[in-house]
């Protein structure tokens, strides 16, 4: 059974400042996405990596994935309050019939 | 954009009642989901759907579960009677080819 886990499961930012959030999921995949999920609403596709090695960028984030290591990363550059929210990765499985969310990292971003 | 929509946004039911949870998927997708997530916890896989019948499903989505696609816009999703423990967001998606999964705002159940 694939087991997704992300790290840390909550993360206090601080403006301008840089971090990373670890996805690890326990069987091979090469098709891993991240959402977005501000509370209440729904869940926001913000990157999709199809093969190892894959690197997106979009404005202050960017998303990896290392399929060897089974690892993606989601960088955040710069902080800004506007990024705090809930951020999801899931992996596809071989037959892209179920995605397997991991916990989820809550993000505040604090002035 | 086109966009998954989600019917009702919020459904106040009986314990034991049956519900029916709406979706229209966006126009040319070909594979369907549904998913749910308790309050403060993960989404968790609920059953995929493509070309009329159901590919996957979870342990989640037992016997008291069945989706159906009525007709070729809605996808549909019913507990027969229901529980406590039911008591959810859920969210349907529906995807095209490697395209990420798309999601609709979700239907926030709550079982008294």
């Amino acid at each position: 059974e694939l087991k997704v886990e992300q790290n840390p499961l909550f993360l206090s930012m601080q403006e301008k400042k840089n971090y990373t959030i670890y996805c690890n999921y326990s069987t091979t995949s090469d098709r891993l996405y991240w959402y977005r999920q501000d509370p209440g609403k729904s869940l926001e596709s913000l990157f999709v990596l199809l093969s190892n090695g894959a690197v997106k960028q979009e404005g202050r984030l960017m998303a990896s994935l290392d399929t060897k290591a089974r690892l993606s990363t989601l960088h955040i550059t710069a902080a800004v309050h506007d990024l705090s929210a809930t951020y999801f990765c899931a992996v596809d499985s071989a037959a892209g019939n179920k995605l397997t969310f991991g916990g989820g990292t809550r993000v505040l971003v604090k002035p | 954009e086109p966009e998954v929509t989600q019917t009702p946004s919020h459904q106040v039911t009986q314990m034991g009642q049956e519900v029916i949870l709406r979706c229209v998927p966006i126009s040319n997708h070909l594979y369907f989901y549904w998913y749910r997530q308790i309050l403060g916890q993960k989404v968790e896989f609920l059953v995929s759907f493509y070309n009329n019948e159901i590919s996957e499903k979870s342990e989640i989505f037992d016997d008291q579960f069945s989706v159906e696609r009525p007709d070729g816009s809605n996808f549909t999703l019913k507990i027969r009677s229901t529980k406590l423990e039911d008591s959810a967001m859920y969210f349907c998606a529906s995807r095209r080819g490697d395209q990420p999964q798309h999601f609709g705002d979700g239907t926030r159940l709550s079982i008294l």
